[in-house]
Order: structure tokens, then C-alpha cells, then sequence
């Protein structure tokens, strides 16, 4: 079974522009997280998706968004680059969210490079 | 809220020997579970091992295993036999109720052949 895909893998982009990072989960997942990683600031959680609904969020600004799509893809979108979001963003797939109790493992993708000049 | 420390930024061992990376946690959650994820260059996180809070049991998998305390709220991870595949940054990282996980800064292990 392949693994969590995410696409593109490197990107750069100027300020004041904007960009969308795709991830495609493993087949059969459905919820799809998204994390953004920096030297300064560490990983931490944007968004989760599941059955196309944001299902919890993360501190970040309006600028950052997501979507998930019928068959379980999901894009986020930055808008308005700053040169602090230059990060590693990276997409965990799960099975099903977790609830009562039972434990669905999360999946990490490889992860965008993006850098904003 | 949750927050997770971790104190040592880089560790180094030498291959075959026993290394313990420190982690210590806070939540307000009845229910979590703790991991330690391994993130070798090449950037994919992998799930090392995992712990379930009401589990009294430490994990282990293999050459990994996990000491979790929880009155203390601490939670260190063992690589016995190291090898130089081991060579990663370790994050630990705890979640609650829902699919958000909190990590650490992470821990850089080098193993030294």
C-alpha cells in the first residue's frame, strides 16, 4: 500500500504570494492532519480534516487554510507569504480520528520544503 | 493545555551501547496517549513506539522500549544495542481526544560508530 504522498516536494516563493501544498493519504485513510515545521518555532499542528470538515485547528493566522476533498485528499493554502513561513509542512494520514478510546496511528508524508524570499 | 519538554537537544552514544532520551509532559486530558517519533535526514517521521496512559505496562518494541512515569509526568525512551541507523532527531509527542499532537523540540542523537 503506498504511503502518505505530498506534493510539491520543494517550492519557492516570493512574499506577498500565495501557494497550495497538496497531500494524498494512504487509500482507505480519512483524516488528514497538517503540521508546519521550523527551526524556531518546532512542529506544530495547522489543521485536521476528516470527512471533508475541519475538525480542529491550530494557532495560526487566518492566511492558513485547508480543504479536504470526497476522496480524502486535502490542500492547504498560504496566503499573503511572509518569510516566516518558510517551513517544512508536513501531512499525517490516520484511518479514522480517534474516539472511545480506540487508537488510529497517525502516517507522516515527506513533507514540503517551502521557502519564501 | 498540553505541553511537552524535552531537555537534551543533542545525545551521542556509541553503536551498540544504551542511550535514554528524557521527556516530560503536561495535560489536563484524563485519556492521552504519549509517542516517540523518529525523524532520520531524509525528514519522514516515523513512529517509534507508543504509550497508552492507562496502561500501566511500559511499551517496548524490539530494542525500544519506554520508561513512563505518570505520576511524575515523565517519559523516557531507551534504544538498547544502538545502531547507526538509529542516527535521527527523536521527538516526543503526546495527544489527547483528538488527532493533535503536541511534540517537543526534539532530541539530535548521533551515533558513533
Amino acid at each position: 500500500k503506498a504511503g502518505v504522498t505530498q506534493t510539491p516536494r520543494y517550492l519557492i516563493k516570493t512574499r506577498g504570494q500565495q501557494v497550495t501544498l497538496s497531500c494524498s493519504p494512504i487509500s482507505g485513510h480519512r483524516s488528514v492532519s497538517w503540521y508546519q515545521q521550523t527551526p524556531g518555532q518546532g512542529l506544530q499542528f495547522l489543521f485536521e480534516y476528516f470527512s471533508e470538515t475541519q475538525r480542529n485547528k491550530g494557532n495560526f493566522p487566518g492566511r492558513f487554510s485547508g480543504r479536504q476533498f470526497s476522496n480524502s485528499r486535502s490542500e492547504m493554502n498560504v496566503s499573503t507569504l511572509e518569510l516566516g513561513d518558510s517551513a517544512l509542512y508536513l501531512c499525517a494520514s490516520s484511518l479514522q480520528r480517534t474516539s472511545g478510546g480506540r487508537f488510529h496511528e497517525q502516517y507522516f508524508g515527506p513533507g514540503t520544503r517551502l521557502t519564501v524570499t | 493545555a498540553q505541553t511537552v519538554t524535552q531537555s537534551q537537544p543533542e545525545m551521542s552514544v556509541q553503536e551498540a551501547e544504551t542511550v535514554t532520551l528524557s521527556c516530560t509532559y503536561d495535560t489536563s486530558e484524563s485519556d492521552y496517549y504519549l509517542f516517540w517519533y523518529k525523524q532520520p535526514p531524509s525528514r519522514q517521521m516515523i513512529l517509534v513506539i507508543r504509550q497508552e496512559a492507562y496502561k500501566q505496562q511500559n511499551a517496548t518494541e524490539n530494542r525500544f522500549s519506554v520508561n513512563f512515569q505518570k505520576a511524575a509526568k515523565s517519559f523516557s525512551l531507551k534504544i538498547s544495542d544502538s545502531q547507526l541507523g538509529d542516527a535521527a532527531m527523536y521527538f516526543c509527542a503526546s495527544r489527547g481526544a483528538t488527532n493533535k499532537l503536541i511534540f517537543g523540540t526534539g532530541t539530535l542523537l548521533a551515533v558513533q560508530p
